[in-house]
């Protein structure tokens, strides 16, 4: 019963293709976030939605977009791959917003573009 | 909004000796001030964190202070195991959740 899912756990594929990656938690949290972790493991928040509103907007590109069918889900959507885009990318959830409260993260995407 | 300031980069200490990872941060209103544990190839979990009304908090092996007037905080491991090996984040809520550099603990058997 993982609290936050993301799936594939694993992404290979070619410079210029679109890709998603999905998230699902079961803890009943009202926000959730993706972070990109680079290789040298520093962790950048993309994107947070709480009730199904954007709040944060980080300075990412727009081939990224969010997207979140209910307040279970958050979805990541990146268009037209490029290589500076290969790295781990992790999933998470908290109760409330904020920052206030523990953030539960997935297991991590590893999204390598060759 | 500025990242939260983490040092050092890497710690090596000796089984059973202590470990103390410092982080600085800027903006006063921050208020919540979490510590990740991230194994290799896993997800960052939360191990301790600290709000700004307290000074001091323990859990076992692990402390956490908080001195508001210099805008720092630190996590204190003591009594090192080999399985305390990771890196550690620390964050604070400054415009929602920005995280440190991470420090890469390494503790010797």
């Amino acid at each position: 019963d993982t609290a936050v899912s993301q799936t594939p756990k694993y992404l290979v594929t070619q410079m210029g293709n679109d890709k998603s990656i999905k998230c699902e938690q079961n803890l009943g949290h009202d926000t959730m976030y993706w972070y990109k972790q680079d290789s040298k493991k520093f962790l950048k928040i993309m994107f947070s939605y709480n009730n199904k509103e954007l709040i944060i907007n980080e300075t990412v590109p727009n081939r990224f977009s969010p997207k979140s069918p209910d307040k279970a889900h958050l979805n990541l959507h990146i268009n037209s791959l490029e290589l500076g885009d290969s790295a781990v990318y992790f999933c998470a959830s908290s109760l409330g917003q904020g920052g206030n409260q523990p953030q539960h993260f997935g297991d991590g995407t590893r999204l390598s573009i060759l | 909004g500025e990242n939260v300031e983490q040092h050092p980069s890497t710690l090596s200490v000796q089984e059973g000796d202590s470990a103390v990872i410092k982080c600085t941060y800027s903006d006063s209103a921050s208020n919540y001030f979490p510590w990740y544990k991230q194994e290799l190839g896993k997800r960052p979990q939360l191990i301790i964190d600290i709000r700004s009304n307290v000074g001091e908090k323990k859990d076992q092996r692990i402390a956490v202070t908080l001195n508001k007037t210099a805008k720092h905080f630190s996590l204190h491991i003591t009594e090192t195991q080999p399985e305390d090996s990771a890196v550690y984040f620390c964050a604070d809520n400054n415009n929602d959740m920005r995280f440190g550099a991470g420090t890469r603990l390494t503790v010797k058997p």
